[in-house]
């Protein structure tokens, strides 16, 4: 079946510090892979996506590389901000529209 | 704008109280909608499928009486969580796929629930 599976949080970094994130998947196919974020007490937000092997998705200074190869789908940043502070999720999008998530990882950016 | 509006935003109720919570997409129609239940510090579990004039699809472990789903129209689905206890007590949200869309799903801002 379908899964996503993320690097266990609770993840904390100092400001400008190099952020990683690491997500694989499990899936039938080459499904689209996506990255969300969710802010305290708010709903999710598209942080970025990949449609297909060897995208590289893109926003707000975050990067993810759709790798057929190793099956993942890593978020990274250069240099994070306190209000980068929030919970991550990984997923990806079967072919019936379900949209899959992993367990999420939260980030704390301290100053 | 929000594409997708979900309400209300939260509910505080009684125990044994039943609650309706609503999901319309907005500026496009939805055949499909999908309910998601969210605990503390946990992931979106995938609670079931709207289907557009046709029975909900229930994932594995979700009741299908506790948890009603109505989707009476192109635009609009309910979710009814009856008889609501304490462990009921999450944050739901709902989802509607929007083919011209560049995103896969748009999401509500999702209702919290707590039962007294």
């Amino acid at each position: 079946g379908n899964s996503v599976t993320q690097m266990e949080g609770p993840v904390t970094l100092s400001e400008e510090a190099f952020l990683t994130i690491n997500c694989t998947y499990t899936a039938t196919g080459y499904p689209s892979l996506f990255w969300y974020v969710q802010y305290p007490g708010e709903g999710l937000q598209l942080l970025l996506k990949a449609t297909k092997a060897d995208d590289k998705g893109s926003n707000k200074g975050f990067e993810a590389t759709y790798r057929k190869e190793t099956t993942s789908f890593h978020l990274e940043k250069g240099s994070v901000q306190v209000s980068d502070s929030a919970v991550y999720f990984c997923a990806l999008l079967t072919s019936y529209d379900k949209v899959i998530f992993g367990p999420g990882t939260s980030l704390s950016v301290i100053p | 704008g929000a594409v997708v509006s979900q309400h209300p935003s939260r509910v505080i109720c009684k125990s044994g109280t039943s609650v309706k919570i609503e999901c319309r997409s907005l500026d496009f129609q939805a055949t499909t909608m999908f309910w998601y239940r969210q605990f503390p510090k946990q992931s979106l579990m995938l609670m079931a499928t709207s289907n557009e004039g046709s029975k909900a699809t229930y994932e594995q472990g979700v009741e299908k009486d506790k948890f009603l789903i109505n989707h009476a129209s192109l635009t609009l689905s309910t979710l009814t969580v009856t008889s609501a206890h304490p462990e009921d007590s999450s944050f739901y949200i709902c989802s509607a796929p929007d083919r011209d869309s560049n995103q896969p799903q748009h999401f509500g801002d999702g209702t919290r629930l707590s039962i007294l």
